[in-house]
């Protein structure tokens, strides 16, 4: 079955605790996002891959990290994370850039910072 | 920056009213763009899309129109179900990356 996998699905963490989301898609997909969903605020782009070892910025980068070793792999790192990075996490992935291919969003990672 | 404005919700229908949920955006060139569902509890699924001026997108009933002289891409189903309950959320995408509206939240009432 086609489909975007995230792990783990709910994380709850401290202050300043290094932790990794992982994301993994077995489409073969070349472009893969990492998004954010808060209340009022719709969606809001991390990072993304255009290609492995090619990333770009978002709209939010900061406190964030993404690797893409692997066409697969699109974890997300959040070095020390805060409460403001309390939020649900979409990963993403198509084909190509998203303008003619459909974007395939993963289940969603809600992620809580004490 | 680019920037997608969405009305507020939420939209309280009963089944087989017309919606409309509009839809403006600010962008610079000429960007694509989409409408996406987000069930209860799912991440988010792509409705239609529409790549240049004038397209319409449709899908399940639902359809929009690229608008390049007001800039908008308003969501229109002619008569809505329950099952349709759901947020809506617009989006373009330029230079590769897409930006999203705050979402509208669609409650249908049998």
């Amino acid at each position: 079955e086609a489909q975007v996998t995230q792990n783990p699905r709910y994380l709850i963490t401290v202050t300043g605790k290094k932790l990794t989301v992982t994301c993994s898609q077995n489409m073969n997909h070349e472009y893969m996002s990492w998004y954010r969903q808060d209340p009022g605020l719709g969606l809001r782009q991390i990072y993304y891959s255009m290609n492995v070892e090619v990333t770009d910025k978002g709209d939010v980068p900061e406190g964030y990290k993404v690797s893409r070793k692997e066409k697969r792999n699109f974890p997300l790192i959040l070095e020390s994370p805060s409460p403001n990075q309390t939020s649900l996490y979409f990963c993403a992935s198509s084909f190509e850039t998203p303008s003619y291919n459909e974007q395939f969003f993963g289940p969603g990672t809600r992620l809580t910072v004490l | 920056g680019d920037s997608v404005t969405q009305m507020e919700g939420p939209v309280t229908l009963s089944e087989e009213a017309f919606l409309t949920i509009n839809c403006t955006y600010t962008a610079t060139g000429y960007p694509s763009l989409f409408w996406y569902v987000q069930y209860p509890g799912e991440g988010l699924q792509l409705l239609l899309k529409a790549t240049k001026a004038d397209d319409k997108g449709s899908n399940k009933g639902f359809e929009a129109t690229y608008r390049k002289e007001t800039t908008s891409f308003h969501l229109e189903k002619g008569s809505v179900q329950v099952s349709d309950s759901a947020v809506y959320f617009c989006a373009l995408l330029s230079m590769g990356a897409l930006t999203f509206g705050s979402g509208t939240r669609l409650q249908v009432q049998p």
